[in-house]
């Protein structure tokens, strides 16, 4: 397996401009997390999609930012306006449901969109 | 206000000797922690978990206590290894997938 896609790695854009992060979890899982880390917060979860649909959006800092899952294979992050301070690594991380084990099962991360906001 | 927090931002041990990373947590309800180990553009990848009803698991060179009363837990690493050298964030959750994670700590371990 490919494990968790993000697109695209590095993105710099200009105060003002939409940015827009992709991500496709892993084939059959039925749960997309999406996450910041910055220095100051560490991670911080922003929003998680079970089987398409959004559950938990309460760390989405702003209405700047929003977060859409149109099918099970593909989700975008989409800041617009963007501003300095949204610069950090945005990671997204999906798992399967915990029929299997429960609890035991966990969290598989992509490897991270690092924005910069000048 | 961070319910789980990792007030050690680095550490450095020689190669051989025991890495403890600490972290606190605030939220009673959480019933389940992990730690997950981060190198540098990479995204984090999981190392080790407890329930709340235990207060030590093992895995090989890992180990994680948990101090419930003090809500407090730690990662031993025994011996330590310089390809341990990474970032290590504690998280948590009460009873659902989503996982409140720590501020990280960097560990460095010197050959």
């Amino acid at each position: 397996d490919a494990g968790v896609i993000q697109s695209p790695r590095h993105e710099v854009t200009e105060m003002g401009q939409e940015v827009t992060l992709r991500c496709k979890p892993i084939s059959g899982h039925d749960y997309l997390f999406w996450y910041r880390q910055t220095m100051m917060r560490g991670l911080e979860l922003l929003i998680y999609f079970n089987n398409n649909v959004p559950i938990d959006d309460s760390g989405m800092p702003e209405d700047r930012f929003s977060a859409k899952m149109p099918n099970a294979s593909f989700s975008t992050l989409k800041i617009q306006p963007s501003e300095p301070r949204d610069s950090a690594v945005y990671f997204c991380a999906s798992r399967p449901d915990g029929t299997s084990g429960a609890l035991t099962d966990t969290q598989y991360f992509g490897p991270g969109t690092r924005l910069t906001v000048l | 206000d961070q319910q789980v927090k990792q007030n050690s931002p680095s550490l450095s041990v020689q190669e051989g000797r025991i890495s403890i990373l600490n972290c606190d947590y605030t939220n009673s309800m959480f019933d389940y922690f992990l730690w997950y180990k981060k190198y540098p553009a990479e995204g984090p990848t999981f190392l080790i978990s407890i329930s709340s009803i235990k207060d030590k698991n093992e895995d090989g060179r890992f180990t994680v206590f948990l101090n419930k009363s003090a809500k407090h837990l730690s990662l031993h690493i025994v011996p330590s290894q310089p390809g341990d050298s990474a970032v290590y964030f504690c998280a948590a959750s009460a009873g659902t997938y989503k996982y409140i994670f720590g501020t990280g700590t960097r560990l460095k371990v010197l050959a």
